[in-house]
């Protein structure tokens, strides 16, 4: 079965400990990774786009990077702003749809 | 400026009273779907839409229905609520089902 596993589920850091989170998928050929963000209560924020092993994408303190396996969404120098949950998706083989991670909460202290 | 709204934002109704939750894109998207955000299960498919007229099943679709009579507006009809549709609910439309999906702001929807 095609999954996607976010990890971890929630993540606390200082003002500006940088750190990285993970998108993990199984996967029969993967057309495309997504990453967003999603504010309480509010509908995800389309943040990236990758497509092959190897592609990097950067907005701000954020840089979101794939291998075959893999993604990983680098937070460098957080502020209290960029705390919000983290949603990955992928499409996966034909399908046309986005199967969604569970997420990683993130929180940044001041 | 680009968008897909949904209404109404919140919404508390009592089971069994038919509800209509509105969706309309200003995109020119050809794809709308919509998902439930259930807290430790994440986003899951409802229904999506290739076209005008063209819907099928995702991952949930028990109790919902859905209709494309127009390529910008999208509907979530619930004809019977249970309270075991309580949820927050959003509205998404890509250019494609696997290209970049951009969604509304949500409904919590609260049947009792």
């Amino acid at each position: 079965e095609d999954q996607v596993t976010q990890s971890p589920e929630a993540l606390r850091l200082q003002e500006g400990e940088s750190s990285s989170l993970n998108c993990s998928y199984t996967v029969s050929g993967l057309r495309g990774l997504f990453w967003y963000r999603q504010d309480p209560g509010k509908g995800p924020e389309f943040l990236f786009t990758l497509y092959s092993a190897g592609e990097e994408k950067e907005k701000e303190r954020l840089k979101a990077t794939l291998t075959k396996k893999e993604s990983f969404l680098h937070i460098t120098a957080p502020k209290p702003e960029d705390s919000a949950t983290y949603l990955c998706a992928a499409t996966l083989g034909g399908a046309q749809k986005l199967v969604f991670g569970q997420g990683t909460r993130l929180t940044i202290n001041p | 400026e680009a968008q897909v709204t949904q209404n109404p934002r919140y919404l508390i109704t009592v089971t069994g009273k038919k509800l209509t939750v509105t969706c309309s894109q200003n995109m020119n998207h050809e794809y709308m779907s919509w998902y439930r955000q259930d807290p430790g299960l994440g986003l899951r498919q409802i229904y999506y839409s290739m076209n005008v007229e063209v819907t099928d099943k995702g991952d949930v679709p028990e109790g919902y229905k859905v209709s494309r009579k127009e390529k910008r507006n999208f509907p979530l009809i619930l004809e019977s609520p249970s309270p075991n549709q309580t949820s927050l609910y959003f509205c998404a439309s890509s250019y494609r089902g696997n290209t970049e999906a951009f969604f509304g702001q949500g409904t919590r929807l609260t049947v009792v």
